[in-house]
């Protein structure tokens, strides 16, 4: 089946510095990717749909000079969570359609500011 | 707007236990609906799915039922095993809006031997 790689599986970063994160769809080409958080007891929220080759599109309260994505190739999209804080600390995981196969996800990142 | 209601958790059961994780959902248009699993270091599985009213989608002993009179889509499975131990999320998909996914909160599942 399709499979896509996320890593790093958890980071911790200092407070001010800046954090990427990797989606890469190993047998198959992903146009677009979805890029997802979760808070703590809280649903997973859609906060941006990145397409390859064009800017991401963000969803509304997103900060897109924060979280800058860039997909600029079929296999490969990028989360950089830029000057994190503390209240950046989430879960992230991405997304993408496989057309056989339907939407495959990643194995998300936990990602901790402190 | 859409949204998903889960039970929360953490659920524990014994093996062979009966499991139910309830699921409700709100939706502005006629979703497909999802039941999706994360095992311990892994990505999002899909479980099963509904595609339409009254559909029944069942995978490795679990079943979930899309109901529209109640907007509901529970998770049940009849005997859980020690390898049934995950998180599992209801997730709702509208092609009015896109496709985008709407999840609920997860709900952690312990079967204990």
């Amino acid at each position: 089946g399709a499979v896509v790689s996320q890593h790093p599986s958890w980071v911790i970063c200092k407070s001010g510095t800046s954090v990427k994160i990797e989606c890469r769809s190993l047998d198959f080409q992903a146009t677009t990717m979805f890029w997802y958080r979760q808070f703590p007891k809280q649903s997973l929220m859609l906060m941006a749909t990145s397409n390859e080759g064009s800017k991401a599109t963000y969803e509304q309260g997103v900060e897109k000079d924060k979280f800058l994505i860039n997909h600029a190739s079929l296999t490969l999209s990028t989360l950089t969570v830029t000057s994190a804080h503390p209240e950046d600390s989430s879960f992230y995981i991405c997304s993408a359609r496989a057309d056989v196969y339907g939407y495959t996800f990643g194995s998300g990142t936990r990602l901790t500011v402190v | 707007g859409n949204s998903v209601t889960q039970m929360e958790g953490p659920v524990t059961l014994s093996e062979e236990a009966f499991l139910t994780i309830n699921c409700t959902y709100t939706a502005t248009g006629y979703p497909s609906l999802f039941w999706y699993v994360q095992y311990p270091g892994e990505g999002l599985q899909l479980l099963l799915k509904a595609t339409k009213a009254d559909d029944k989608g069942s995978n490795k002993g679990f079943e979930a039922t899309y109901r529209k009179e109640t907007t509901s889509f529970h998770l049940e499975k009849g005997s859980v095993q020690v390898s049934d131990s995950a998180v599992y999320f209801c997730a709702l998909s509208d092609k009015d809006t896109g496709n985008q996914f709407y999840f609920g909160t997860g709900t952690s599942l312990t079967v204990i031997p």
